[in-house]
């Protein structure tokens, strides 16, 4: 019954690394988003996607790209992780209309940066 | 700058004592409030939307109400798997999806 799947449940990187984070969804949602969540400052919006190739930046884009190539495929790339990039990181899904902020999630990439 | 504060950070209770948590919101023409739940080594679970102040959601022992200022989750008799951590979001922009900012959450922890 998995419907948004994160590759990568924990990851230790070392500064400067490339880091790939990938999710997928198999609901055919529209919508992709990455979410960070950090203690006591809850979830902040990364990127978003409304459809294949479209990108839109949320509120902390600097230190981040995204790649969705497919529907069901959503990147996040680290070009050269930092170590104020130690992070959970959650994918999540929707669909577009009145069903849009009825987000799915995965279950997270926990990503330390050495 | 819209604003969620959710309170307290933390809410100890025992099993079957009923408590509220709070969700404050400051922001420039609300489109929803969303509540979530997150348990430990997972994503967040959408629980309720609740759009206009007066407005009641209800789910097993759960309850959601909004006012134009804040909004609360009722927990009525908790069980120790209601424990977990709930988050609430507001809406605040013209295009649905895209414009969600989260409070910091409240960790329930309920004992039996």
């Amino acid at each position: 019954d998995v419907k948004v799947t994160q590759s990568s449940r924990y990851l230790v990187k070392r500064t400067g690394e490339k880091v790939f984070l990938e999710c997928v969804q198999d609901m055919d949602h529209e919508n992709m988003f990455w979410y960070r969540q950090d203690p006591g400052l809850g979830l902040r919006l990364i990127y978003f996607s409304y459809d294949v190739k479209m990108k839109e930046k949320g509120d902390i884009p600097e230190g981040y790209s995204v790649s969705r190539e497919k529907k069901e495929r959503f990147s996040l790339i680290l070009e050269s992780a930092s170590t104020n990039q130690t992070s959970m990181y959650l994918c999540a899904s929707s669909l577009v209309g009145s069903g849009a902020n009825v987000l799915t999630f995965g279950a997270g990439s926990r990503l330390t940066v050495l | 700058e819209d604003q969620v504060t959710q309170s307290p950070e933390a809410l100890r209770l025992q099993e079957g004592e009923s408590s509220s948590l709070n969700c404050s919101y400051t922001v420039s023409g609300l489109r929803g409030l969303f509540w979530y739940r997150q348990d430990p080594g997972k994503g967040p679970e959408f629980l309720f939307t609740l759009y206009s102040a007066g407005e009641e959601k209800e789910k097993e022992r759960l309850k959601a109400t909004l006012t134009k200022k804040e909004s609360f989750l009722h927990i009525t008799a908790p069980k120790p798997e209601d424990s977990a951590t709930y988050l609430c979001a507001v809406q605040n922009g013209p295009n649905a999806g895209n414009m969600l900012t989260f409070g910091g959450g409240t960790r329930l922890m309920v004992k039996p």
